[in-house]
């Protein structure tokens, strides 16, 4: 059974650029969301989703917007960087419906925004 | 207001000792309460979790205590030992509402264990 996984660890963008980061979620799991950490925060959600459509959003911007695959994986854009948006982000899987609260979570995609 | 408030921010203990790590939330929407456990540049781990059915739930050296009507949860972890060192989040979720079903965290806590 595969884990979480997300591409790419690290990368380093300017303000004003977009970024698009992609997370493949656990076998056997169809929902996928997003949470934000700022460093020496705890994460942030920012949305969730399943089967292919966005099931629960946090607050944040429509510059952050995001894609479910029929394969369950994801991706997070996010459209005219800013310098607060240096972060780690982070995908979580877990198997929607089930009432069970289970999240499991990726390493993360570190970003920083010069 | 969905918020969990931990604490302490940073705890020290000696090798061998008790770490407590304290909760608290308000919606009482929320139905599991997990705690996650991260080391530098990984993402969280889900290290124990509880629903408030119950007062205590014992993963080897990891127990946490939950009060319903305080609203409050604790993990304790015995026998602390230097590869605990990490930093810890208590989080919350409400489960009962498919949609609603996101990760509430705490401010986290870090956790150094010394010799």
């Amino acid at each position: 059974e595969t884990g979480v996984t997300q591409s790419p660890t690290h990368l380093i963008k300017t303000r004003g650029q977009q970024v698009t980061l992609r997370c493949s979620s656990q076998s056997g799991h169809n929902t996928v969301s997003w949470y934000q950490q700022a460093l020496g925060q705890g994460p942030q959600f920012i949305f969730q989703y399943y089967r292919e459509e966005e099931n629960g959003r946090g607050n944040f911007p429509p510059r952050f917007s995001g894609l479910q695959f029929p394969n369950y994986s994801s991706e997070l854009n996010v459209n005219a960087l800013e310098l607060d948006d240096s972060a780690l982000y982070l995908c979580a899987s877990s198997l929607g419906g089930q009432h069970t609260g289970e999240l499991f979570f990726g390493e993360g995609s570190r970003l920083t925004v010069l | 207001q969905q918020q969990v408030k931990q604490s302490p921010q940073s705890l020290i203990v000696q090798k061998g000792g008790i770490s407590i790590i304290n909760c608290a939330y308000e919606n009482t929407a929320f139905d599991y309460f997990p705690w996650y456990q991260q080391f530098p540049g990984k993402g969280p781990a889900l290290l124990i979790a509880i629903r408030p059915d119950v007062s205590e739930k014992k993963e080897g050296r990891f127990t946490i205590s939950f009060n319903k009507s305080a609203k409050q949860f604790s993990l304790h972890i015995m026998d602390s030992q230097p590869g605990d060192s990490a930093t810890y989040f208590c989080a919350a979720i409400g489960t009962r509402f498919f949609g609603n079903e996101k990760l509430t965290f705490g401010t986290g806590t870090r956790l150094t264990i010394i010799p």
